[in-house]
């Protein structure tokens, strides 16, 4: 069964606490992507990757860190400096990051901070 | 400032019905353009992509159209089911010598009633 999984698909946290999301692959992509989606707005990338060991900040990368030292996996953790994070977070992956590449999304965690 | 313009925001029609969908964009310079069907609480699923010199793209029931000059696309559905029910976004790729940048439109939420 390949694809993109992420867990867990519902997450709640208290304010003022760091949380990690997990995304993994088993498609052998090189690039890997965080999206956060807000209602009534498009997707807002947060962080990529390209490589393994290699990671580039999106356009609201404020908040949130990642790692990627294997290929198949790319959490995304989001800090308590993230002012707004209750969102649906996607993670996507594609063969290359070049501008034909199809993107793949995950199923998506919803994060609730209360 | 790069954008992707959908609408209408919402879209109620009958089962069996067809109806269009429309996208705006402001992205330059253009890589291609892709729909994806979102079903609430699941990742984007791609439609189709279009390229500059694609005026039209099919996918089953799902045609996609593309006019560069005026930077318009527009997702027409044939024949609806109660199964198309879902969000559908118009995404533009920036095109880069290094990298794919995605611009996504906040999408299209059709509903099919029977």
């Amino acid at each position: 069964d390949g694809g993109i999984t992420q867990s867990p698909k519902y997450l709640f946290r208290k304010e003022g606490q760091n949380v990690t999301l997990s995304c993994e692959q088993n498609l052998n992509h090189d690039a890997m992507y965080w999206y956060r989606q807000d209602p009534g707005q498009g997707l807002r990338l947060i962080y990529y990757s390209q490589i393994v060991n290699d990671f580039q900040k999106g356009d609201i990368a404020e908040g949130y860190s990642v790692s990627r030292e294997k290929k198949e996996s790319f959490p995304l953790t989001v800090t308590s400096a993230q002012k707004n994070p209750t969102a649906f977070y996607l993670c996507a992956s594609s063969q290359t990051s070049g501008s034909f590449d199809e993107q793949y999304f995950g199923p998506g965690t919803r994060l609730t901070v209360t | 400032k790069n954008q992707v313009e959908q609408s209408p925001q919402s879209l109620i029609i009958l089962e069996g019905k067809n109806c269009t969908l429309q996208c705006n964009y402001t992205v330059s310079p253009f890589s291609n353009l892709r729909w994806y069907k979102q079903d609430t609480g699941r990742g984007p699923v791609s439609l189709t992509i279009m390229t500059f010199s694609e005026n039209t793209k099919s996918n089953g029931r799902y045609t996609a159209t593309l006019d560069a000059d005026t930077k318009q696309s527009s997702l027409h559905i044939t024949a609806s089911q109660l199964s198309d029910s879902a969000s559908y976004i118009c995404v533009v790729s920036e095109g880069r010598e290094y990298g794919n940048k995605l611009v996504f439109g906040a999408g299209t939420i059709l509903r099919v009633k029977s």
